[in-house]
């Protein structure tokens, strides 16, 4: 079965801080994607970004940037210079194939950020 | 805005009832998943429908079902409500058959309450 772990529950930073949330994963699909969504206060989730299991390439969008290491199975998300509208809880998800070529994501707990003005 | 609307927002009834969530999804969006977030199981996939017809199938109750029509939208049914199915239920839908590169993009949510 899969598995995704982010292990930080709740994170507070002062404003302009970095902040690094962790997310480790367990898959035996070879080929899998990598997602992160945002669910801000007011509930809706937000799809961030996606990344598969064959691209190992950092990516950096405006003041979000992912690491993805599959040696260590971990797709780490920095945000720079955090500001206010950032709190929020956000989720790492997996792609797991369902079989006739479908896919559910499976999703971690969730981490908590505040960011506190 | 996702592009996928969910109704109602809020419900809120008792015990033993049924109630009817429904979703319609993003234009040209032929895949539709539904998920359930919990307080104590987290975010959890529930079903996924294609084009009409049940693609695959997570952990959804016996008492929960759901179709999708000709017009593409869905609907998820809960039935004989217990106190435990007080959550926030979300539709995605994605284009296409639901490939493994393909985001799925959530609805703002129904929030059940049983009361």
């Amino acid at each position: 079965a899969q598995k995704v772990t982010q292990a930080q529950t709740e994170i507070s930073v002062v404003e302009k801080e970095d902040v690094t949330l962790d997310c480790v994963y367990e898959t035996r699909d070879t080929t899998y994607y990598l997602f992160w969504y945002k669910q801000p206060p007011s509930g809706e989730l937000v799809f961030l970004i996606r990344r598969n299991s064959f691209d190992e390439q950092n990516e950096i969008s405006g003041r979000y940037s992912w690491n993805f290491q599959k040696s260590t199975s971990s797709f780490n998300f920095t945000i720079t210079a955090s500001q206010v509208v950032d709190s929020a809880v956000y989720f790492c998800a997996l792609s797991e194939t369902s079989g006739a070529g479908s896919y559910q994501l499976t999703f971690g707990k969730g981490t908590k950020l505040s960011v506190i003005p | 805005d996702s592009g996928v609307t969910q109704t109602p927002k809020h419900l809120i009834t008792a015990t033993g009832q049924r109630v009817t969530l429904r979703c319609s999804p993003r234009s040209g969006d032929l895949s539709v998943y539904w998920y359930q977030q919990s307080l104590d199981q987290g975010l959890q996939f529930l079903i996924q429908y294609y084009n009409g017809e049940e693609r695959a199938k997570g952990n959804i109750l016996e008492r929960f079902s759901a179709q999708q029509f000709p017009d593409l939208h869905s609907e998820l049914n809960l039935s004989s409500l217990e106190l435990g199915d007080s959550a926030l239920y979300f539709c995605a839908s994605s284009v296409g058959v639901g490939g493994v590169d393909q985001p799925q993009h959530f609805g703002d949510g129904t929030r059940l309450s049983i009361l």
